[in-house]
C-alpha cells in the first residue's frame, strides 16, 4: 500500500504562532492530498482538499487565511496553522487520494496543542 | 443529514468471541465505496476493510468480514474472534465518485465512531 510520511507527530505552540505540517507521499505521486481534523472524541472532519499546482479548495466553516496549504509538489504537501489559538488544538491527519478500491492510506496524524 | 451513521457509540465484547459494529449511510449515488478503519490510541487510522457497491459478494479480510445490505444501506463490520488488540475506537467511512458540479471530492465522509472495548 502507499506510504505517507507525516511530521511532527506532536507540537505544542504559544497562541499567536505559526506551526508547519508536512506530509509525504513515499512511494507515489499524490496530485490531490485530503487533510482532516479530529477534534477530541470526535470524528475526523474534512478541511481541505489540496491540489499539486493549483490552489486548495476549503470546506464551509475552515478558514482558508489561517489554514495555509501548500502543494507545490506531487510528493508534499503541507498545512500552516497560522496565528494558532487554543481552539485550534487537534489532531490534523493527511490522507493522499487514490483510486477508490484501495483503503485510503493516512498520515500518523499530528497532534497539535495550543497553550 | 448524517450520511454515515454508526449508532454505537460503545462496545464489550468477551476475548475470542465475535462482535458486530452497525453503520448505516446514506447516498443517492450508484457507484460509491465503504470502508472501515481502526483508531487505536495513537491516533493512527489503520485501514481494515473495502466493499464496493457493486460487489455482489460481502469482503472479508482475516478476521474482519463486511455485511453489506445495499437495500437497507447497512455496512456492518463483523469482528471474528476477538483479541485483546481489537480495543480501539471503529469508524466506518463512505466514498462517493467525485464530480466536477459540487458536492464530493472523492474524500471519505466518516461516521462518529464505536468505541470497542474488548474484556479478558
Amino acid at each position: 500500500g502507499a506510504v505517507v510520511s507525516q511530521h511532527p507527530s506532536r507540537v505544542i505552540c504559544k497562541s499567536g504562532t505559526s506551526v508547519k505540517i508536512e506530509c509525504r507521499s513515499l512511494d507515489f505521486q499524490a496530485t490531490t492530498m485530503f487533510w482532516y481534523r479530529q477534534f477530541p472524541k470526535q470524528s475526523l472532519m474534512l478541511m481541505a482538499t489540496s491540489n499539486e499546482g493549483s490552489k486548495a479548495t476549503y470546506e464551509q466553516g475552515v478558514e482558508k487565511d489561517k489554514f495555509l496549504i501548500n502543494h507545490a509538489s506531487l510528493t508534499l504537501s503541507t498545512l500552516t496553522v497560522t496565528s494558532a489559538h487554543p481552539e485550534d488544538s487537534s489532531f490534523y491527519i493527511c490522507s493522499p487520494d487514490r483510486d477508490g478500491n484501495y483503503g485510503y492510506t493516512f498520515g500518523s496524524g499530528t497532534r497539535l496543542t495550543v497553550v | 443529514a448524517q450520511k454515515i451513521t454508526q449508532t454505537q457509540p460503545g462496545m464489550f465484547v468477551q476475548e475470542k468471541e465475535a462482535v458486530t459494529l452497525d453503520c448505516t449511510y446514506d447516498t443517492s449515488d450508484q457507484s460509491y465505496g465503504l470502508f472501515w478503519y481502526k483508531q487505536p490510541s495513537s491516533g493512527e487510522m489503520i485501514f481494515l476493510i473495502y466493499q464496493g457497491s457493486y460487489d455482489e459478494q460481502n469482503a472479508t479480510e482475516g478476521r474482519y468480514s463486511l455485511n453489506f445490505q445495499k437495500a437497507r444501506k447497512s455496512a456492518n463490520l463483523v469482528i471474528s474472534a476477538s483479541q485483546l488488540g481489537d480495543s480501539a475506537m471503529y469508524f466506518c467511512a463512505m466514498r462517493e465518485i467525485p464530480n466536477l458540479y459540487g458536492g464530493s471530492q472523492g474524500n471519505l465522509i466518516f461516521g462518529k465512531g464505536t468505541k470497542l472495548s474488548v474484556k479478558p
